[in-house]
């Protein structure tokens, strides 16, 4: 199985400040078909499924404000908040989908500090 | 807009067979563009995917190998519809289970808390 590590668990940014948030996979998920890495991001708020955010490491999904940006290659990827809302208060979590099974990070909790 | 309603039952006691069904509205589940997943949640487990199901001229199917003895993931064409039959539970079963759709999962339901206890 692909293991996805995130860091940190958790996280307090002030208001308007940058969230990093990190994950790394145990082995590659390019995907040869499109060259593009096969890791995906979901925001989660209490009581509420995943919402996806961003899929193929850095596309976002229609609605998704553009404050979330994603990155990386290789087996290190990066999910920012430039400047961080009320709203954005959540646990975030990566994923892998280029092979099964579909693995996930264990979270990362953003908080406002 | 593609949306995916859950239902089935909450508690269940040792041995018995979770069953959960997804309703799919605004997409097929017969479709060759998509797939069909069970995921489920816990504290001890985090987000743990269960299996898929997905038709590309004939259905096929993916399971974790934590469940693979005991899980049935079954496609409902004339309901447009997939379920989930997890047999033998325990109480280390008891989580909150999502369907979704996708490979990335673009779309979930609305989640099923299920308690297994005696």
């Amino acid at each position: 199985d692909i293991v996805m590590t995130q860091s940190p668990d958790s996280l307090a940014v002030s208001l308007g400040e940058r969230a990093t948030i990190n994950c790394k996979s145990s082995q590659t998920v390019l995907y040869s078909s499109n060259n593009k890495n096969s890791l995906a991001w979901y925001q989660q708020k209490p009581g509420q499924p995943p919402k996806l955010l961003i899929s193929w490491t850095s596309t976002r999904e229609s609605g998704v404000p553009d404050r979330f940006s994603g990155s990386g290659s290789g087996t290190d990827f990066t999910l920012t908040i430039s400047s961080l809302q009320a709203e954005d208060v959540a646990v975030y979590y990566c994923q892998q989908y280029y092979r099964t099974p579909l693995t996930f990070g264990g979270g990362t909790k953003v908080e406002i500090k | 807009q593609v949306q995916l309603q859950q239902s089935g039952p909450g508690l269940l006691k040792p041995s018995q067979t979770l069953s959960l069904t997804c309703a799919i509205s605004g997409d097929s589940v017969s479709t060759n563009s998509a797939a069909w997943n069970w995921v489920r949640q816990s504290p001890s487990r985090g987000l743990e995917w269960l299996g898929r199901t997905y038709y590309r001229s004939n259905w096929n199917y993916d399971y974790a190998a934590s469940v693979k003895s005991r899980i049935i993931i079954n496609p409902d064409t004339s309901k447009n519809q997939f379920s989930l039959q997890l047999s033998s539970v325990t109480p280390d079963d008891t989580a909150v289970y999502y369907c979704a759709k996708g490979w990335e999962l673009t779309v979930w339901g609305q989640g099923t808390p299920v308690t297994v206890s005696s």
